[in-house]
């Protein structure tokens, strides 16, 4: 069964620095592209990065481009976010999801609140 | 960048009725095109991609068409467990960025 699971969620004071992970099992790892996508209290859905499966391709939303670092580790099975400079805005659960055309899984999440 | 729009963005119907929901693009995306269902405090669930594929599992209910910049999810009969939002998304092909429409909100009548 293919599961992610997300962690290292909390609260932060604005221009702080959190880092997400997400253990991925299941299924082979190393030959899935990943996302991290967000949802903020109450909204829709916004893609925040993208890996490809060797890590050779990242790319970010222009609203966390320079602040927002994606990797992954093949051999632990895991996907990671580290986020620097939080703003009040970037408050949202963050789920990891996998694949690219589907994106066919996603995990629950893991909810990043931002505020003093 | 591409955009997205969703109407309606509220729907309210019953059990048994027939839903579409109708997604278009603010430029052609081909046929890539998928859509998800989400339910309060849980993750996305793909239900259609490439326009009109059914994922595996999902009930045949759920019916997916279209191309080029107009596109449509249909659910033949609506079932209690379907009150849910449901969103459209495409992946550019290169960078593989993708977006979101704004989500439709199913509700009970």
């Amino acid at each position: 069964e293919v599961q992610l699971v997300e962690s290292g969620g909390g609260l932060v004071q604005p221009g702080g620095s959190l880092r997400l992970s997400c253990a991925a099992s299941g299924f082979t790892f190393s030959t899935y592209a990943m996302h991290w996508v967000r949802q903020a209290p109450g909204k829709g859905l916004e893609w925040v990065s993208y890996i490809s499966s060797s890590s050779g391709s990242i790319f970010y939303a222009d609203s966390v481009k320079g602040r927002f670092t994606m990797s992954r580790d093949n051999a632990k099975n895991s996907l990671y976010l580290q986020m620097t400079s939080l703003r009040a805005e970037d408050t949202a659960m963050y789920h990891c999801a996998r694949g690219l055309r589907p994106v066919d899984y996603w995990g629950q999440g893991t909810l990043v609140t931002v505020s003093s | 960048d591409i955009q997205l729009t969703q109407s309606p963005s509220f729907l309210s119907a019953s059990v048994g009725d027939r839903v579409t929901i109708t997604c278009r693009a603010s430029q052609g995306i081909s046929s890539y095109l998928a859509w998800y269902q989400q339910k309060p405090g849980k993750a996305p669930k793909l239900l259609i991609y490439a326009a009109s594929t059914l994922q595996s599992g999902v009930p045949s209910r759920f019916s997916g068409s279209g191309s080029g910049t107009e596109f449509t999810l249909t659910i033949s009969s609506l079932q209690p467990e379907d009150f849910a939002t449901y969103y459209c998304q495409q992946v550019n092909s290169y960078p593989p960025l993708f977006t979101f429409g704004p989500g439709t909100k199913v509700d009970i009548k």
